[in-house]
């Protein structure tokens, strides 16, 4: 069985600050992490994951998360927030490319101008 | 990249009438897609797991004669609501992985169903 979580259900941030939005999992085999951003009654965009390769993933609008195998942890960092980056975030596992994702509970994040 | 597309976006029906929600895969084929409802200000709770030419796997507390599910064709899945009640009022996501990649799920827009 997996599981996600998501430390802290809202994130409030000043405008061009870091951005540290916290994610732990579990997981009986090695995982496929990803981080989702959903704006208002929209679907899910995928902002990054992780595969198995580097554990320094990059992805879109300037994120970035760092696998920690022995944190079991996936936090997504942004050096500097933007307005736009007001939304929320889910963090989700899978233990196989083709499965169900397990999702993370959520954190909203607002950024303050 | 590839998408998947849901359709309608928002719903609005009322009690005891049913509902079909369309997801389909545009520039790959899918053998297999999920589906998800997420409640205000929640997470997402996988339903079920859409196959194509087989029965759908529902998760426990997944009423399947609720939540009618058919994958008739590699690039299509549908969920009907039958006999919707208010409380079925949520929104419901639907997800596939891509061929061309298959180490990423794509996301359809979701749909708004709101019973009255």
């Amino acid at each position: 069985a997996q599981s996600v979580t998501q430390l802290g259900s809202h994130v409030s941030v000043s405008e061009g600050a870091l951005v540290l939005l916290r994610c732990n999992y579990s997981s009986s085999v090695p995982p496929y992490l990803f981080w989702y951003v959903q704006y208002p009654n929209q679907g899910l965009q995928l902002l990054l994951k992780y595969t198995s390769a580097a554990t320094l993933v990059k992805g879109i609008n300037g994120f970035e998360a760092e696998f920690k195998k022995s944190e079991t942890s996936f936090h997504l960092t942004k050096p500097s927030a933007h307005m736009s980056d007001a939304a929320e975030y889910f963090c989700a596992v899978s233990d196989n490319a083709g499965n169900m994702l397990t999702f993370g509970g959520g954190t909203r994040l607002m950024v303050k101008p | 990249g590839a998408v998947v597309s849901q359709h309608p976006s928002r719903v609005i029906c009322k009690s005891g009438t049913s509902v079909k929600i369309e997801c389909r895969s545009l520039d790959f084929q899918a053998t297999t897609m999920f589906w998800y409802r997420q409640f205000p200000k929640q997470s997402l709770m996988l339903m079920a797991t859409s196959n194509e030419g087989s029965k759908a796997t529902y998760e426990q507390g997944v009423e399947k004669d609720k939540f009618l599910i058919n994958h008739a064709s590699l690039t299509l899945s549908t969920l009907t609501v039958t006999s919707a009640h208010p409380e079925d009022s949520s929104f419901y996501i639907c997800s596939a992985w891509s061929g061309l990649n298959r180490a990423e799920a794509f996301f359809g827009q979701g749909t708004r169903l709101t019973v009255v």
